[in-house]
């Protein structure tokens, strides 16, 4: 499967601490986006990065939250001392470069349940 | 602001009839308009885009920029059309990123 791939998909984990999650996009998409969506919501916007800079952060990313994109492949997004809103489903998206078609690919997403 | 919404939280129609899945934005310049599907247990997947103008799956959809509305429509329903379904916006943004409204379940009963 070539298609954007999140790991892990589910993850129980305990307020306050830390979690973190990868996403490998299609392979030559410069373009990685971070979405979240909770029940009975359409995903929301988190942030972009085009290759390796992360260009917008949207306000609902907080402080506890970073993401990375070193040597613009791979994405990470780290939650530090999760809480209890923090459970959702993270969904990272990938679309190739301008002009090549922009059509945006999802992954399967990743589930956070903090308790 | 740029906003979508779609009004309908759950649509259900029996197979063979007709589908209208409603969605309106809120934007002041132009912009694009999708149509995403979610089936059960599958990724989101991009269904149409306005700029093609093309049927997939029977479902097609037209960009009212008058009533800022880009509703999904389908003359006879199937029960595998049953699904999530998602109305987003791209604006004016450099990053290409998409407004998603909060979705619709689509049910077609047998």
């Amino acid at each position: 499967d070539t298609g954007v791939s999140q790991n892990p998909r589910h993850k129980i984990t305990k307020r306050g601490q830390n979690v973190t999650f990868r996403c490998d996009p299609i392979s030559e998409h410069n373009r990685l986006y971070w979405y979240r969506q909770t029940l009975g919501q359409g995903p929301e916007f988190l942030t972009y990065f085009q290759n390796e800079a992360q260009l917008e952060k949207s306000r609902l990313l907080s402080d506890r939250f970073s993401a990375e994109r070193p040597k613009g492949s791979f994405s990470t997004l780290e939650i530090q001392r999760t809480e209890q809103g923090d459970s959702a489903m993270y969904l990272c998206a990938s679309s190739p470069p301008t002009g090549t078609g922009n059509t945006i690919y999802f992954g399967e997403g990743s589930w956070l349940t903090v308790v | 602001a740029q906003r979508v919404t779609q009004p309908e939280k759950l649509l259900s129609v029996f197979k063979g009839a007709p589908v209208e899945l409603k969605c309106n934005y809120s934007y002041s310049g132009s912009p694009e308009l999708f149509w995403y599907v979610q089936y059960s247990r599958q990724r989101l997947q991009l269904l149409l885009r306005h700029i093609s103008r093309e049927s997939i799956k029977g479902f097609t959809a037209d960009l009212n920029k008058g009533e800022t509305s880009f509703h999904l429509k389908k003359p006879f329903a199937q029960e595998e059309d049953s699904a999530m379904y998602y109305c987003a916006l791209r604006g004016s943004s450099n990053t290409g990123k998409l407004i998603f409204g909060q979705g619709t379940t689509l049910q077609v009963k047998p």
